[in-house]
């Protein structure tokens, strides 16, 4: 099947204004991570779903930063008053295995804030 | 705190020869994973490698084989016949085995693969 689907695949948006990112996991895959990859950098954890836990959040950098997950689907990362130097890649990966290293990501959401 | 460290920013290579992408870290924890992720131009990270730390043998996928040496906190990454669909960041991810999600990447070395 299809692998992680992101959307939309760039995002601009003004300072101050609200974003909602979009991740569609493998199916089937109970893990979900949302990485953010700021330019030249490498990879920071944001968040970690596994199935109905309770989702690991301490990667979150602010209060403006919330994600949601339902069940074993759809993941939204919402980031409230965007700010410049929230502008990165989110990347969202999935997994088959809880807690295992991700190996399926998708092509992430390149988000400018201007 | 664990940092992972990737001390060329770039590496570049012949194509057909070997090339090795350095990478150290810091932990204080005995049980661990060390991965190499693949970065193209798509965005789209790809796992390359995985080495368990309680694991003597290094491990090897087809072209890519890994140096693990645990008392030096050093897990480098040699790429053998090195190919142009080879070209991509290389990322080292350290991931602690009570930890769960949290993998912790370092920098990335931006690989070039000349023809």
């Amino acid at each position: 099947g299809a692998g992680v689907s992101q959307s939309p695949s760039n995002k601009v948006t003004e300072k101050g204004k609200d974003v909602e990112l979009r991740c569609d996991p493998i199916s089937g895959h109970t893990a979900l991570y949302w990485y953010r990859q700021r330019l030249g950098q490498g990879l920071e954890f944001l968040i970690y779903f596994q199935g109905n836990s309770a989702p690991d959040k301490s990667g979150l950098p602010s209060d403006r930063f919330s994600a949601e997950r339902t069940g074993e689907s759809v993941s939204t990362l919402t980031i409230q008053r965007t700010q410049q130097e929230d502008s990165a890649v989110y990347l969202c990966a999935s997994s088959l295995v809880p807690l295992y290293p991700p190996g399926d990501f998708g092509s992430g959401t390149r988000l400018t804030v201007v | 705190a664990q940092t992972v460290t990737q001390s060329q920013p770039e590496m570049s290579v012949q194509e057909a020869e070997t090339v090795t992408l350095s990478c150290t870290y810091d932990t204080s924890e005995s049980d661990y994973y060390l991965f190499w992720y693949k970065q193209p131009p798509s965005r789209q990270m790809i796992l390359v490698i995985r080495q368990e730390a309680y694991k003597q043998q290094n491990a090897t996928e087809n072209r890519f084989s890994v140096n693990f040496q645990k008392a030096a906190k050093s897990f480098s990454l040699k790429i053998s016949d090195s190919q142009l669909g080879d070209a991509a960041m290389y990322f080292c991810a350290y991931k602690p085995e009570t930890s769960g999600s949290r993998l912790t990447f370092g920098e990335g070395t931006q690989l070039t693969v000349n023809p």
